[in-house]
């Protein structure tokens, strides 16, 4: 049972465009949603979080919207660096601080010079 | 400042043999958690220390596994009988407060052979 899910395995984008990491979740008592990022042989660094008592949350080039409705969450980074290619994951949980997280499966970004 | 420390970095053991994997965390960090991350997933909770006491260890697979963190730092995996299920990287990670994020160190890959 998949209760935070991440369709797109990988995702290439050309360097200076706009990246879009789609997450989806089935738990509606989630409320606290996260976005790492995961360099191969390290552990995942956080990125960004967005509570649901809002729809969006910007961190510099980074952008974290939320649809409660649909249960849905993405990541846009703009403009893309080659820096940014990573794996990327979602995470959810059921109370603001509380950090036992549900991590989705990851979505790898290749940013394409 | 360091970050969160993890020994081994690889641990390659025989089917059946006992294993012990050591996190160290941020200095000062009084909430660990220990994860669990297989080839293709998200990172999977395994058990939460608030202090020396484990506050929830609902994502322990089964009695084969069992975490101390005796003095409130440093902790202790402890996987008896290991199966080549068991195979994984091992994430630790640590938090400086309630609404502050997880540090992952960079993980412990376990290779049961």
């Amino acid at each position: 049972d998949q209760q935070v899910k991440q369709n797109s395995p990988s995702l290439s984008v050309q360097e200076g465009r706009i990246s879009i990491l789609n997450c989806d979740y089935t738990n509606s008592m989630f409320d606290y949603f996260l976005w790492y990022k995961k360099y191969p042989a390290e552990g995942p660094t956080f990125l960004i979080s967005i509570s649901s008592i809002k729809d969006k949350n910007e961190d510099g080039r980074f952008t974290v919207f939320l649809n409660k409705s649909a249960k849905h969450l993405s990541l846009h980074i703009v403009p893309s660096q080659p820096g940014d290619s990573a794996v990327y994951f979602c995470a959810a949980s059921g109370v603001q601080g509380a950090q036992k997280l549900v991590f989705g499966q990851g979505t790898r970004l290749t940013i394409n010079p | 400042g360091a970050g969160v420390s993890q020994t081994p970095s690889n641990k390659v053991t025989e089917k059946g043999k006992y294993v012990e994997l050591r996190c160290d965390p941020i200095s000062g960090h009084t909430a660990l958690y220990w994860y669990r991350q297989s080839l293709g997933q998200g990172p999977e909770f395994l058990i939460y220390f608030q202090g020396t006491g484990a506050a929830d260890d609902s994502g322990l697979p089964n009695d084969r596994f069992f975490a101390v963190r005796p003095e409130g730092s440093v902790s202790t995996l402890k996987i008896q009988r290991t199966e080549r299920g068991d195979s994984a990287v091992y994430l630790c990670a640590s938090s400086g407060g309630f609404d502050s994020p997880l540090h992952f160190g960079n993980g412990t890959r376990l290779t049961v052979t």
